[in-house]
């Protein structure tokens, strides 16, 4: 099976601009869950869908949304970009007990 | 959301036993106790995980303490690729898709 995909790899922004990261589940889960990871705060929960819908939510402003689709895609949206949105950012499947994350999209907001 | 905490750091020698603790003093009686592990330049792995009786897989055993308030991920024989941070989650059953990470530990095998 292949793993959890990201898309795109690395992005570079600037202050202000939005954007929009995809991740491809592993075929078959249906949760989705995405984490920012930075060096000063480590790795933080955003939020988790399943089957297109939000189940849990972590402490980020709503600059920070995402979405679910049909197939179990998901993307993830951060809007009017600051510095500090730079970090890590990881998806997440998973069908029961463990979770398989995806490498990740390193974000730089200039 | 019930904390765990682990030393920052830990050195163990090429295939040497390697005992990584975990406290986590106000678990619930449903958490479950994840280990996860993330190799430089990736994401994280799922390693372990258990509920209440000691666990083994491919990769490690998990101790855990009668009283649940702590854990010990044990790699029994450690190699240079398991060089990593190892990450102890208590994981809500009613939340599966909710990991809380703290700052873990980072273990460094000597050659």
């Amino acid at each position: 099976k292949a793993g959890v995909t990201q898309t795109p790899r690395y992005l570079i922004k600037t202050r202000g601009q939005q954007v929009t990261l995809s991740c491809s589940p592993i075929s078959g889960h249906r949760s989705v869950s995405w984490y920012q990871q930075t060096p000063g705060q480590g790795l933080q929960f955003l939020f988790e869908y399943f089957s297109e819908t939000q189940r849990n939510k972590g402490n980020f402003p709503g600059r920070f949304s995402g979405r679910q689709f049909s197939n179990s895609r998901s993307e993830m949206n951060v809007s009017t970009l600051e510095l500090g949105d730079s970090a890590l950012y990881l998806c997440a499947s998973s069908l029961e007990n463990e979770q398989f994350f995806g490498p990740g999209t390193r974000l730089t907001v200039l | 959301d019930a904390k765990t905490t682990q030393p920052n750091s830990m050195e163990s020698n090429e295939e040497e036993p390697v005992h990584l603790p975990c406290n986590h003093s106000t678990i619930s009686g449903t958490d479950y106790i994840h280990w996860y592990r993330q190799l430089p330049s990736q994401g994280p792995e799922y390693v372990i995980h258990g509920l209440t009786s000691n666990v083994n897989n491919r990769m490690a055993s998990l101790a855990i303490a009668e009283d649940r308030k702590s854990s010990t991920l044990i790699l029994h024989r450690a190699t240079l690729r398991d060089a990593a941070v190892y990450y102890c989650i208590l994981r809500d059953p009613r939340n599966t898709g909710k990991l809380i990470f703290g700052q873990g530990t980072t273990l460094q095998v000597k050659p």
